[in-house]
């Protein structure tokens, strides 16, 4: 156990529709991260957050959006689901900003929740 | 802008076999460099990190030496298992970057008894 917690591990549902994951940091940490990874773009990384404020997006849809709580917990809400995202996405945290060639920052990833839209 | 290159798969190894997966990267500052392992139905779990050059990262018989002259961080082992069929994921991270992370696309391993 990674102390990562995601919700749900498996999910099926149609095209068109709308489902929101969940991830839970390890105790203590403050950053969040989301990651899809697809059979055929490998692990691509979507956004982070670092104690509840936006940090960083990389190749996230307009469809796709998250947000950090108070309690530091993430969700991801995907809509208008297309069969192109099938997929697993990982939640990751670490520790937060620690500045430059910091070793304390290490990501820790969460088993995954996998996607199929059918 | 910070990237990571590595050695395309599969690899496939016979058991005992010496492993070498390359992992050059790019980086505008001084990034801490990791090797992570996925196994078959799990998550990415980190392997080794090094955090400045000449750092040499080791665990489980896996060892990569950061190399800042020729910006490399090749992972090797000595005699794989067949256990360590897995994907392997370099990735750095920079601090005056937010502590992005910056992953390579894996390198897929078999290795067969």
């Amino acid at each position: 156990d990674s102390g990562v917690t995601q919700t749900p591990k498996h999910l099926i549902t149609a095209t068109g529709q709308r489902v929101t994951l969940r991830c839970s940091p390890r105790s203590g940490d403050l950053s969040v991260y989301w990651y899809q990874q697809s059979l055929d773009q490998g692990l691509q990384f979507l956004i982070q957050y670092y104690n509840g404020e936006e940090r960083a997006k990389g190749n996230i849809l307009e469809r796709f959006s998250a947000q950090q709580f108070p309690d530091l917990h993430s969700e991801l809400n995907l809509s208008s689901l297309e069969l192109g995202d099938s997929a697993l996405y990982f939640c990751a945290s670490s520790l937060g900003n620690q500045g430059p060639g910091s070793g304390a920052n290490v990501l820790t990833f969460g088993a995954g929740s996998r996607l199929t839209v059918l | 802008g910070d990237s990571v290159t590595q050695m395309e798969g599969p690899v496939t190894l016979s058991e005992e076999a010496f492993l070498t997966i390359n992992c050059t990267y790019t980086a505008t500052g001084y990034p801490s460099l990791f090797w992570y392992v996925q196994y078959p139905g799990e998550g990415l779990q980190l392997l080794l990190k090094a955090t400045k050059a000449d750092d040499k990262g080791s665990n489980k018989g896996f060892e990569a030496t950061y190399r800042k002259e020729t910006t490399s961080f090749h992972l090797e082992k000595g005699s794989v298992q067949v256990s360590d069929s897995a994907v392997y994921f370099c990735a750095l991270s920079e601090g005056n970057t937010g502590n992005q992370f910056y992953f390579g696309t894996g390198t897929s391993l078999t290795v067969i008894p």
